[in-house]
């Protein structure tokens, strides 16, 4: 059973689509995480909820919008894609909020 | 604002032999640090969690220490084998809602 599922693994769409990236985790943690990597490598930071609600939201365009349904599950809607979304986009799960994290295998978004 | 610099950027020994990898961080007021593998492809592994109270964790062959106030942390892998090949990635939390600030990461190859 994996612990941190995301769906789907790849994405390729058009600019000015708007899409969903799913996230369920299996562990019983109450804190999900999204996270973006860069064609860098750089990850950073993108939201945080912690038993549903929004502890962290960085500087993300309004065009990012995460939902949290219920504890186990996390997702990210994207409207009006741009090319600079292309990147891999990772959920992510913690017990507590500065416990170890658990990732998902990651999301390869692709706007052409 | 935090930054996060990992030395070196890649690294290539043979196998068997132990080495150090290294992490710096520019605001030593953080909550924890975390060490993290990558593997192609996939997600991140938490391989240990270090809180700012602790100078060191240990987890069988590898062995994280924290020198909160020179801003200093190193991975240490004993007797490297084919299979630690991956990118290590350290990231230190600054706050107690999660927010994880990464480096760059170390590519490390070990060959046999």
């Amino acid at each position: 059973d994996t612990a941190v599922s995301q769906t789907p693994k790849y994405l390729v769409t058009q600019m000015g689509n708007d899409k969903s990236i799913k996230c369920e985790q299996n562990l019983g943690h109450d804190t999900m995480y999204w996270y973006k990597q860069d064609s860098k490598k750089f990850l950073k930071i993108m939201f945080s909820y912690n038993n549903k609600e929004l502890i962290i939201n960085e500087t993300v365009p309004n065009r990012f919008s995460p939902k949290s349904p219920d504890k186990a599950h996390l997702n990210l809607h994207i409207n009006s894609l741009e090319l600079g979304d292309s990147a891999v986009y990772f959920c992510a799960s913690s017990q507590g909020t500065n416990e170890k994290l658990f990732f998902g295998s990651g999301t390869q978004l692709s706007v052409l | 604002k935090q930054e996060v610099t990992q030395i070196p950027a890649a690294l290539s020994v043979p196998e068997g032999e132990n080495l150090v990898l290294n992490c710096s961080f520019t605001d030593s007021a953080i909550y924890n640090l975390q060490w993290f593998r990558q593997d192609p492809g996939k997600g991140l592994t938490s391989l240990l969690l270090i809180q700012s109270s602790q100078r060191e964790q240990t987890s069988g062959r590898l062995n994280a220490s924290l020198d909160k106030s020179s801003g200093r942390s190193t991975l240490y892998i004993a007797a490297s084998q084919p299979g630690d090949s991956a990118t290590y990635l350290c990231a230190v939390a600054m706050n107690m809602r999660g927010k994880l600030v990464f480096g760059a990461g170390t590519i490390l190859r070990v060959k046999s």
